[in-house]
């Protein structure tokens, strides 16, 4: 049921930036995209949302294309506590809230 | 600050048995959230409440009730605990309206069933 699509893991090293992809090609205009990560043994937390235009918080930047079909959550650099499942999601008027099953992101240092 | 608070944070049950998860937000969000996450996988809905006196079903309601008491608590009650029902269940809440709300979730409940 999940609407985004995320790949199953990633690898980075430490210290270097890492580009998180999602795809939402049925994203509607009035979605906003939200990403979520989970540190081992926690709840998941937010890290940042946007609805058009590029974001920038003191955690993550999210690129949205132009197209709005897909976004790139961005660790510019990476440390080990950054190691979780990442998950985009979208979010609209409807209140029900799907997640899907996440990236996990191994940091390697 | 408290959030969202789950309660029992771990509970071991026989099959058959019933039992109770609670969760209180003090955010004074209007939606809550119950999920439930297996070993390795996403996060699943199980219900929601939109808002006090409603819920709706949402991927994996099946074997699960829910109540929302009011607008700070929604239980998620299981009446016969079975084996596939072991996992971690969390609590979310946000406002409603869904646009920039983010959701904030409980530290999990950690349930196995026998």
């Amino acid at each position: 049921d999940a609407k985004t699509t995320q790949p199953n893991s990633m690898e980075s090293n430490e210290e270097e930036p890492v580009h998180l992809p999602c795809n939402h090609s049925t994203i509607s205009g009035t979605d906003y995209i939200h990403w979520y990560r989970q540190l081992p043994s926690q709840g998941p937390e937010y890290v940042i949302h946007g609805l058009t235009s590029n974001v920038n918080n003191r955690m993550a930047s999210l690129a949205i294309a132009e197209d709005r079909k897909s976004s790139t959550l961005i660790l510019h650099r990476a440390t080990l506590r950054d190691a979780a499942v990442y998950y985009c999601i979208e979010r609209n008027r409807d209140d029900k809230i799907i997640f899907g099953k996440g990236t996990r992101l191994h940091i390697l240092p | 600050n408290a959030g969202v608070t789950q309660t029992p944070k771990f509970q071991v049950l026989k099959t058959g048995q019933s039992m109770t998860l609670q969760c209180a937000q003090d955010m004074n969000h209007n939606s809550m959230y119950w999920y439930r996450q297996d070993p390795g996988m996403g996060l699943r809905l199980i219900y929601y409440s939109a808002s006090e006196g409603t819920t709706d079903k949402g991927e994996v309601p099946n074997g699960y009730n829910v109540s929302r008491l009011n607008k700070r608590e929604f239980s998620l009650r299981l009446e016969s605990a079975a084996p596939s029902q072991t996992s971690v269940y969390f609590c979310a809440s946000t406002r409603r309206g869904g646009d920039t709300g983010e959701l904030f979730f409980g530290e999990g409940s950690r349930l196995t069933v026998l």
